[in-house]
């Protein structure tokens, strides 16, 4: 079975800082998706990130990128230049392969981390 | 921008009695998800559903647990008999795909749900 941790609860940085933010899995599948999401206080979470896992070049979406390490099985999350607006719980979350294992789409998420950016 | 939407917000309920939560997708998805957050613990998966069947549920989704796309627009979640421990909050998601490029989960705001 797949598991997801995350052992930040809480995090804080400074705006225009730079924060990382821990995740770690365990699988035996070799194929998968890792995704950051994040869930604003009283917002509906949204997908920040994604990676697949077959593809060794990590995943950048403009001051949010990854550190895909498939070895060591760690996916963490590097938010640049924070803002305020990036105040909000991440959850990392991973999900089989379609391609090669059935997928039904069930996402398998990590406790999350309260990140609280700074003015 | 479309969005999936929950009814309702907040739901308080008796032990013991049924409770429907509503969800309506984006409308031109064809994967449904439910998941449920139970305070202070992660999010954990309850069902997906594809093609009007369940494709998957998980242990926590035992027979006090359904799920239907009644009208081709909701997407609901029936607790038959509610207990104090299905205390949570209740996310619905949905996607276009359930794998490859378009297996974005847009999620719900979630409904509480409160049993006394």
């Amino acid at each position: 079975a797949q598991t997801v941790t995350q052992s930040q609860p809480e995090m804080s940085v400074q705006e225009a800082e730079t924060v990382t933010l821990s995740c770690t899995y365990d699988t035996s599948e070799n194929n998968y998706y890792l995704f950051w999401y994040k869930q604003p206080p009283s917002r509906q979470m949204i997908l920040v990130i994604r990676q697949e896992a077959y593809k060794q070049q990590n995943a950048t979406e403009n001051r949010f990128s990854v550190n895909f390490q498939k070895a060591a099985k760690s996916f963490s999350l590097k938010i640049s230049d924070s803002q305020l607006g990036d105040t909000a719980m991440y959850f990392c979350a991973f999900m089989k392969s379609f391609e090669w294992s059935g997928n039904t789409g069930k996402l398998i998420f990590g406790q999350g981390t309260t990140l609280q950016v700074k003015p | 921008e479309p969005e999936v939407t929950q009814t309702p917000s907040h739901q308080v309920t008796q032990m013991g009695q049924e409770v429907i939560l509503r969800c309506v997708p984006i409308s031109n998805h064809l994967y449904f998800y439910w998941y449920r957050q139970i305070l202070g613990q992660k999010v954990e998966f309850l069902v997906s559903f594809y093609n009007n069947e369940i494709s998957e549920k998980s242990e926590i989704f035992d027979d006090q647990f359904s799920v239907e796309r009644p009208d081709g627009s909701n997407f609901t979640l029936k607790i038959r008999s509610t207990k104090l421990e299905d205390s949570a909050m209740y996310f619905c998601a949905s996607s276009l795909a359930s794998g490859g490029y378009y297996n974005e989960q847009f999620f719900g705001p979630g409904t509480r749900l409160t049993v006394l």
